[in-house]
């Protein structure tokens, strides 16, 4: 059971580059989101999906796009790198219920993608 | 807006000491709160969890207590190890709506035989 998949783990951009961050879950969950990690900053939310077909921003959008392919996989794209997009990325998973609030949304986690923006 | 607040680390230890990672809160409904661990090259993964007032989450000696009346959920373990050293961070989600988790900054744990 591989959990939350993230490719690639490390990357390096140039300023202008576009590049695409996967992300794929055999959970069969629900909801899916990325965070970017900083220091000093912890998580931040940048999109969410919190079910297959459909996306919200989060805290962090600007510069971002994403695509829920499908159930089991999401994608982050950059179009234009910046500088301070230099970043950890992470993939999260939840199994969360359309139409029904759980109480405690866990969040399974991929292992990260380091992007270095030049 | 939601949000939260924990202790700035980082915290050093020596081993078999007790740990206190504090965390307060503020959100505008009744949100469930949690830790999560990242030990180092790896994701976040859930530690503990609870899910309304005077709860007591607990996992491998840690425990935390959400505590309605100071909005707090403070981590704590009797005897850590060395193995312990990692970045915790606490969480909450709030129910109904997205769920979505927002988190504190983190808090970096070594540990020192």
């Amino acid at each position: 059971n591989a959990g939350v998949t993230q490719t690639p783990k490390f990357q390096v951009l140039k300023t202008g580059q576009s590049m695409t961050l996967q992300c794929a879950q055999d959970m069969n969950h629900n909801s899916m989101y990325w965070y970017r990690q900083d220091p000093g900053m912890g998580l931040r939310l940048i999109y969410y999906s919190a079910s297959e077909g459909t996306t919200d921003k989060g805290e962090v959008p600007n510069g971002y796009n994403v695509s829920r392919l499908n159930k089991r996989e999401f994608s982050l794209r950059l179009e234009s790198a910046a500088p301070s997009q230099t970043s950890v990325y992470f993939c999260a998973s939840s199994l969360r219920s359309d139409g029904f609030t759980s109480g405690a949304n866990v969040l399974t986690f991929g292992a990260g993608s380091r992007l270095t923006v030049l | 807006g939601d949000s939260v607040t924990q202790m700035e680390g980082p915290v050093t230890l020596s081993e078999e000491a007790f740990l206190t990672i504090n965390c307060t809160y503020t959100a505008t409904g009744y949100p469930s709160l949690f830790w999560y661990v990242q030990y180092p090259g790896e994701g976040l993964q859930l530690l503990l969890k609870a899910t309304k007032a005077d709860d007591k989450g607990s996992n491998k000696g840690f425990e935390a207590t959400y505590r309605k009346e100071t909005t707090s959920f403070h981590l704590e373990k009797g005897s850590v190890q060395v193995s312990d050293s990692a970045v915790y961070f606490c969480a909450l989600s709030i129910k109904g709506g997205s769920e979505k988790l927002v988190f504190g900054k983190g808090t970096k744990l070594t540990v020192n035989p």
